[in-house]
């Protein structure tokens, strides 16, 4: 039973085209979490949602549109994709209360390549 | 701005020797400070997690040393094997909100444990 999951694994797209990575976890928890990971394996937030309610949102180009139908959902849309988003995004959850919410668990992440 | 630095970046280790990681921090509103253990293809997993208010703390082969005046804390692994060959990111964590926590990471030890 995976905990938390994306969809696709792996994209490849054209400079311009619009995405969206999809993420489900069955952990029961409220907080999920998009983050980035660069060719350098240098991970950045990017967003957190906390039961629906957008609680982080980094310095991230308003391209990016976060979107979470439910707590267990939280999906990410790209418009006009550049060369520069070529990463690994990782969804991630946790608790919201307590030490829980500093402990995350992380999707096997979706590994985008713009040509 | 780099908030979390990490050493070395890269590091080997033979079997059954100690592998040994080192972080230093800046914010002092960090609460919580977990190391995560990435392999290839994979989204990195809690490995251990120690709170501001203890020096140490021991899990199986896995030591965190925390030194909460000097703003560092180290992983240490016993008795490294092969198995242990992953990518080591420490983190630092900062309540947002009550409802989120934002980690910022280090920039990863890249750890390899030979025969």
């Amino acid at each position: 039973d995976t905990a938390v999951s994306q969809t696709p694994k792996y994209l490849v797209t054209q400079m311009g085209n619009d995405k969206s990575i999809k993420c489900e976890q069955n952990l029961g928890h409220d907080t999920m979490y998009w983050y980035k990971q660069d060719s350098k394996k240098f991970l950045k937030i990017m967003f957190s949602y906390n039961n629906k309610e957008l609680i982080i949102n980094e310095t991230v180009p308003n391209r990016f549109s976060p979107k979470s139908p439910d707590k267990a959902h939280l999906n990410l849309h790209i418009n006009s994709l550049e060369l520069g988003d070529s990463a690994v995004y990782f969804c991630a959850s946790s608790q919201d209360r307590g030490w829980g919410a500093g402990e995350l668990f992380f999707g096997e992440g979706s590994r985008l390549t713009v040509l | 701005q780099q908030q979390v630095k990490q050493s070395p970046q890269s590091l080997i280790v033979q079997k059954g020797g100690i592998s040994i990681i080192n972080c230093a921090y800046e914010n002092t509103a960090f609460d919580y400070f977990p190391w995560y253990q990435q392999f290839p293809g994979k989204g990195p997993a809690l490995l251990i997690a120690i709170r501001p208010d203890v020096s140490e703390k021991k899990e199986g082969r896995f030591t965190i040393s925390f030194n909460k005046s000097a703003k560092q804390f180290s992983l240490h692994i016993m008795d490294s094997q092969p198995g242990d060959s992953a990518t080591y990111f420490c983190a630092a964590s900062k309540t947002i909100s009550g409802t989120a926590s934002k980690l910022t990471f280090g920039t990863g030890t890249r750890l390899q444990v030979t025969l």
